[in-house]
This record gives structure tokens, sequence and C-alpha cells, in this order.
């Protein structure tokens, strides 16, 4: 079965620190990567996507990563971390299951950022 | 662009209650929707795809007769929760998303957060 993971459901780090948001897919086939964000009781936003390319993706508020086969990786970075980063990470894979496809999420990072 | 409306952003009812949740792409036509269900601290569960025009796909173990969803154009789609109960309480997400290529990401509405009283 297809499946994401992600390390560590909660990260802190300080304001102006670098943040690392890990991922890890299953996959047979090349796969289609997306991270999203959730804010408190909101739906979730799409920081970028993997499709096909440069494996370095570039996102929304100064977000990006880097989707490396060899590792089934798809790990989420920022620089320097803002307070306004507080956040719920998601990463998801879209694959083909029975003709249809699903968007399957990994059980999510919540991302705390101290001051 | 892309942006997706859900409403209402909250629910508050009485058991036995049933509940419509209405889920507009605004900007582009929505060829596919998707309904999730998230529970507290947790991921998103799909529950359902829709496609315009077609009888909505569930997902194993989500109860059709509970979850009524229909997708009457292409930029609404409706989630009926018949007969709520407490255990119905949850945080519903939907989304949308245009064309059929797997390089199309889903857009989310700002879900909706039910409470069955």
């Amino acid at each position: 079965a297809q499946s994401v993971t992600q390390l560590g459901s909660h990260v802190s780090v300080s304001e102006g620190a670098l943040v690392l948001l890990r991922c890890n897919y299953s996959s047979s086939v090349p796969p289609y990567l997306f991270w999203y964000v959730q804010y408190p009781n909101q739906g979730l936003q799409l920081l970028l996507k993997y499709t096909t390319g440069a494996t370095l993706v570039k996102g929304i508020n100064g977000f990006e990563a880097e989707f490396k086969k060899s590792e089934t990786s798809f790990h989420l970075t920022k620089p320097s971390a803002h307070m306004s980063d507080a956040a719920e990470y998601f990463c998801a894979v879209k694959y083909v299951i029975q003709g249809a496809q699903k968007l399957v999420f990994g059980q999510g990072t919540r991302l705390t950022i101290n001051p | 662009g892309a942006v997706v409306s859900q409403h209402p952003s909250r629910v508050i009812c009485k058991s036995g209650t049933s509940v419509k949740i209405e889920c507009r792409s605004l900007d582009f036509q929505a060829t596919t929707m998707f309904w999730y269900r998230q529970f507290p601290k947790q991921s998103l569960m799909l529950m359902a795809t829709s496609n315009e025009g077609s009888k909505a796909t569930y997902e194993q173990g989500v109860e059709k007769d509970k979850f009524l969803i229909n997708h009457a154009s292409l930029t609404l789609s409706t989630l009926t929760v018949t007969s709520a109960h407490p255990e119905d309480s949850s945080f519903y997400i939907c989304s949308a998303s245009f064309g059929t290529g797997l390089n199309q990401p889903q857009h989310f509405g700002d879900g909706t957060r039910l409470s069955i009283l």
C-alpha cells in the first residue's frame, strides 16, 4: 500500500532558525508530491508541489523542498523561521488507485516557533 | 486564483438534525471535488470523491446513506450529514481540482466544524 510518513509529529525551532520537516513516501511509480500548511480551524493551503523536472522546488512563504528519489524523501525546509510559520504541515502524495486519483496524507507535523 | 469557498464555517445543532455543507470553486471549474474528515490532531481522511454529474465514489467504511454528496455543477458540491449524531462531530474539509492530470493540486476550502449536541 502507498504511504506517507512524516517523522516527528511536533517540531519546535527558534525564530530565525532553520526549519526542517521530514517526509518519506513509498511508491512503485514516479510520485507527485505536495506540501500543505494548515492554520488553526482552517483548510489546507498549498505550499509547493513536485511533479517533474527540477528536484528542488520553491514554494510560497520562503519554503522549499527537495525530491530525492534514492531516499524516497521530500523534506520541507525554510532557512529562517518566522513566528507566522507556526502551523500544522502535511506532506501528501498523489497516486492512481484502481483508476481513481487519491491524495494520501502524512500524519502531519505541528511546527512551533519559539521567540 | 484557485479559491474554494466552504460554507458554513461552523455548525452547532441538535442530534437528529440533517446538516448541509456547501463547497464552491469560485474562479475555476472543478472537475473533481473531494470531501475529507479530520479528527482533532489527526490527518485528513478521504470520505468520498465526486465528479460533476456522476455519483460520488465513497471510501471503504464511509456510509453512503449517512453522508450524501451531490455534485450538480462544475462549481458546487454539497455534503449532507443526515440525522447527525454526536459521533459525527468533526471538522469536514472539501477540496477541488481542475482537470484529471496527476500534477493538478487539490485546492482546499476552509473547513466546516460540525458539533452535534
